[in-house]
């Protein structure tokens, strides 16, 4: 069965360094998301990606995040210089269809800690 | 404002005891309703949703949801649950901005089994 797969499943960093955060979404998928959990909080909607651009993005997605699909199979989320805040479980999802009934798919969570 | 409400945030149930998880969701048009499950580190798997027609859904896992647009409720059920029903479970409303499609959640219910 396709599936999302995300690396990597934790990633431990400093405040203000870089983390690239890589998801490979289900190969005949169009639409891209990032959601994040932080620890005992909601999921949230970060970003949606279709067409080699962003679709929309919450408030919490700042000047800090960043996605790219550099390629035919990877969608990757960019944090520049992290902050404690950004410490949570990061959700890729893929969908294949633009309707609200297509289910979303989603990876297991890279999980980012930042001390 | 979209939201939604999970209004138990854990329960513990016997195995072999039924379980009813509640969902009440706040959205002005018609919903596209869903239930996740999260195991522990595992993503998140759609158990069931819910776009039109008969309101009571079935799902996998022996799980089922029934759709009350009058109490704007949502509540999963099952009639006997198992031990590796044991899981974090996601309450969500698909909501539409423009040619957007995303997903906004309940906090979460996690459910504990006692053998």
């Amino acid at each position: 069965e396709p599936e999302v797969t995300q690396t990597p499943s934790h990633q431990v960093t400093q405040m203000g360094q870089e983390v690239i955060l890589r998801c490979v979404p289900i190969s005949n998928h169009l639409y891209f998301y990032w959601y994040r959990q932080i620890l005992g909080q909601k999921v949230e909607f970060l970003v949606s990606f279709y067409n080699n651009e962003i679709s929309e993005k919450s408030e919490i997605f700042d000047d800090q995040f960043s996605v790219e699909r550099p390629d035919g199979s990877n969608f990757t989320l960019k944090i520049r210089s992290t902050k404690l805040e950004d410490s949570a479980m990061y959700f890729c999802a893929s969908r294949d269809s633009p309707l609200n009934t297509g289910e979303l798919f989603f990876g297991e969570g890279s999980r980012l800690t930042v001390l | 404002a979209q939201s939604v409400t999970q209004p138990d945030i854990h329960i513990t149930v016997s195995e072999g005891a039924s379980l009813e998880l509640r969902c009440n969701y706040s959205y002005g048009a018609t919903p596209y309703l869903f239930w996740y499950v999260q195991s522990p580190g595992q993503g998140l798997q759609l158990l069931l949703k819910y776009f039109s027609g008969d309101t009571l859904v079935q799902g996998i896992k022996g799980f089922e949801a029934e759709f009350k647009r009058s109490q704007s409720s949502f509540n999963l059920r099952k009639p006997s649950v198992h031990w590796s029903d044991a899981a974090e479970y996601f309450c969500a409303v698909g909501v539409s901005a423009g040619n957007n499609r995303k997903l906004i959640w309940g906090l979460g219910t996690s459910l504990a089994v006692n053998p």
